[in-house]
């Protein structure tokens, strides 16, 4: 089936050790998403890229990057993870023209 | 600005009809969504209305939009325990390469 697969699923991470966290679709989709959603929170969009065009959210802090070396994978990093960055991750996919963004399950992070 | 709420909580019995509300502030909105999140999950996408329409039907599923009020609600027939969740209502706006504003989610609790 079509998809978008996030993985991992669960990750722990050290006060300030980068952690990378990796999205891929079967859905040939071009526009790629990155949410972050806190505990009871709404998801809310970091960047996203059209094709291989980064477009960046004017809140998103830096420490968050991101890279799409194709259009089928689309990766985030997050440099030096703080307690605050801990949160669930949701990548999202859509076609352009279209009107549907499909999600990934996830990838809970945890920073100790 | 853009601004899209929701109540925090409702509860209902099984076989009873669900509304779940949302309001927006933005006039620009294009496209309206409801997405669904499961425990430990991602977002599924239930249905979508375009700013243009006032009533959108899927199954159980009964969408209206009150353009005038930017008012929208999702009308659930026969709530069954399997649609026990968090509901988001989420719009997109003229022009911004279809980031999703979110809610802040609405939990549904269904009794038995």
């Amino acid at each position: 089936d079509a998809m978008v697969i996030q993985n991992p699923r669960y990750q722990v991470t050290q006060f300030g050790k980068p952690v990378t966290l990796s999205c891929s679709q079967t859905l040939n989709h071009n526009v790629m998403y990155w949410y972050q959603q806190k505990s009871s929170q709404a998801p809310k969009l970091l960047f996203h890229y059209y094709d291989k065009d980064f477009n960046n959210e004017a809140d998103t802090p830096d420490n968050f990057q991101s890279r799409r070396p194709n259009t089928s994978f689309c990766f985030l990093d997050i440099r030096s993870p703080g307690l605050g960055d801990a949160a669930m991750y949701l990548c999202a996919t859509s076609s352009v023209g279209r009107n549907e963004q499909y999600f990934g399950p996830g990838t809970r992070l945890t920073v100790t | 600005g853009e601004d899209v709420e929701q109540s925090l909580f409702l509860s209902v019995r099984e076989g009873d009809s669900s509304v779940i509300n949302c309001t927006y502030t933005d006039s620009s909105s294009t496209y309206l969504y409801w997405y669904k999140q499961e425990p430990g999950a991602g977002l599924q996408l239930l249905t979508y209305i375009f700013s243009n329409m006032d009533m959108k039907q899927d199954q159980r599923l009964t969408v209206l939009l009150n353009k005038k009020d930017k008012h929208l609600s999702l009308r659930i027939a026969d709530t069954q325990t399997g649609d026990s969740a968090i509901y988001f209502c989420a719009e997109t706006l003229a022009g911004n390469t279809g980031k999703l504003i979110f809610g802040q989610g609405t939990t549904l609790q269904v009794k038995p």
